[in-house]
């Protein structure tokens, strides 16, 4: 286990809906990353959170948004849902600096019907 | 832009060597991880190269020319537990602030056969 939580596992969501995932990032770990992994696929990098802020984003559009909190835990938002959302949903965590690598959470499987 | 490669499947026979191969075109290289991901579960690491040259992890090795922009992943002694998808990414360089987004490439799935 790399001590990277997600929750929830699983949601089935509809079309135009608004969704919230979490992630509880492993102790000592300050940044933590969001992923997206259509079936098949490699992951996505959707955006980084470092110190409550986000410090790099990749090709989503604003309906994808997100927090960090003071204990480096964090939140993914997705509004107005599409089928295409549809995915596993992974957060990585890990310390700021050069030779450091992410540890995966188990991540969320959202279905969007 | 950004462009990882890597063959969508391969089979092998379990106690033989594999090799899976990964090319890379990125606008930023800050290392190139391997991840092991088996299906419905989180990737887990097995390497990470930045600098040219082979690294050895037990049964993983880990391969890299960044003047070439490939990398392998050695696979020794195959067990039926390896049969996953063998992710390659390139961390991507933010400067001063070692961002920790991954490029990540298609993935492949290593069938290992008794």
């Amino acid at each position: 286990e790399t001590g990277v939580t997600q929750s929830p596992t699983h949601l089935i969501k509809t079309r135009g809906q608004q969704v919230t995932l979490r992630c509880s990032s492993q102790s000592g770990h300050n940044t933590v990353s969001w992923y997206q992994q259509a079936l098949g696929q490699g992951p996505q990098f959707i955006f980084q959170y470092y110190r409550e802020e986000e410090n790099g984003r990749g090709n989503f559009p604003p309906r994808f948004s997100g927090l960090q909190f003071p204990n480096y835990s964090s939140e993914l938002n997705v509004n107005a849902l599409e089928l295409d959302d549809s995915a596993l949903y992974l957060c990585a965590s890990s310390q700021q600096g050069f030779n450091t690598e992410a540890f995966f959470g188990q991540g969320t499987r959202l279905t969007v019907v | 832009g950004q462009n990882i490669d890597q063959p969508t499947e391969m089979t092998a026979t379990e106690g033989a060597i594999v090799q899976i191969n990964c090319t890379y075109q990125t606008s930023g290289f800050n290392g190139l991880f391997w991840y092991q991901q088996h299906a419905g579960e989180a990737p887990t690491f097995l390497s990470y190269n930045v600098l040219d040259g082979l690294e050895e992890k037990g049964r993983f090795s880990s391969f890299l020319s960044r003047s070439k922009g490939y990398s392998y992943l050695l696979l020794k002694e195959l067990q039926m537990k390896d049969s996953a998808s063998y992710l390659c990414a390139v961390r991507d360089a933010r400067g001063d602030n070692y961002g920790q987004n991954f490029v990540f490439g298609p993935g492949t799935r290593l069938s290992v056969l008794p």
